[in-house]
């Protein structure tokens, strides 16, 4: 079976410029996590999406947004970029929501000039 | 132990030597327990668990220690491999609510060949 895949691998934006970010789960994970990783903060929960519907949200700007797709498919939108969204962007898939075990992507690394 | 800053505190060990990598919690009321590898450039990956009816679990080559006195908790690799190289931190939480978790900015883990 093939991971969780995010994609793009890398990005560079500018403040204010707003971005997409897309995961794909695994296949046949139904609940998909957004998470912001950063040195000094460690991972911090964005939100989690089952059955296209947002199940749960951290406690982050209304900027911060998030979909899924029929398929599973998640994307995350980022809009008014600022410098302090640098991070690695990471998504997590598990088979059904509140599952114990969470598989994550290689994440997107952002950077905000 | 788990970081300060932005430089997250390292590990050397010799190839072949036992790590035990530390991490302290803050949530009394935490009850379920994770321990991630996350290699450069990849995400995260589920190493072992524990729930708070136990104090040891044991898995392949790794072992995790939960003092839930002292809110300590500590992994331990035998016979450390170059392999293991990269950074491990702790998540803690209530349930599998991972909107709730606090994961932990980690440690680096160095092996020497």
């Amino acid at each position: 079976k093939a991971g969780v895949t995010q994609t793009p691998r890398y990005l560079i934006k500018t403040r204010g410029q707003q971005v997409t970010l897309s995961c794909s789960p695994i296949s046949g994970h139904r609940s998909v996590s957004w998470y912001q990783q950063t040195p000094g903060q460690g991972l911090q929960f964005l939100f989690e999406y089952f059955s296209e519907t947002q199940r749960n949200k951290g406690n982050f700007p209304g900027r911060f947004s998030g979909r899924q797709f029929s398929n599973s498919r998640s994307e995350m939108n980022v809009s008014t970029l600022e410098l302090g969204d640098s991070a690695l962007y990471l998504c997590a898939s598990s088979l059904e929501a509140g599952a114990k075990t969470q598989y994550f992507g290689p994440g997107t690394r952002l950077l905000v000039l | 132990g788990e970081s300060v800053g932005l430089h997250l505190p390292t590990l050397s060990v010799q190839e072949g030597d036992n790590s035990i990598i530390n991490c302290a919690y803050s949530n009394s009321a935490s009850d379920y327990f994770i321990w991630y590898k996350q290699e450069s450039g990849k995400g995260p990956q589920f190493i072992i668990d524990i729930r708070s009816n136990m104090d040891k679990r044991q898995g392949q080559r790794v072992t995790v220690l939960l003092n839930k006195t002292v809110k300590h908790l500590s992994l331990q690799i035998a016979a450390t491999q170059p392999g293991d190289s990269a950074v491990y931190f702790c998540a803690e939480g209530e349930g599998y609510n991972f909107n709730k978790f606090y994961f932990g900015s980690g440690t680096k883990l160095n092996v020497k060949p």
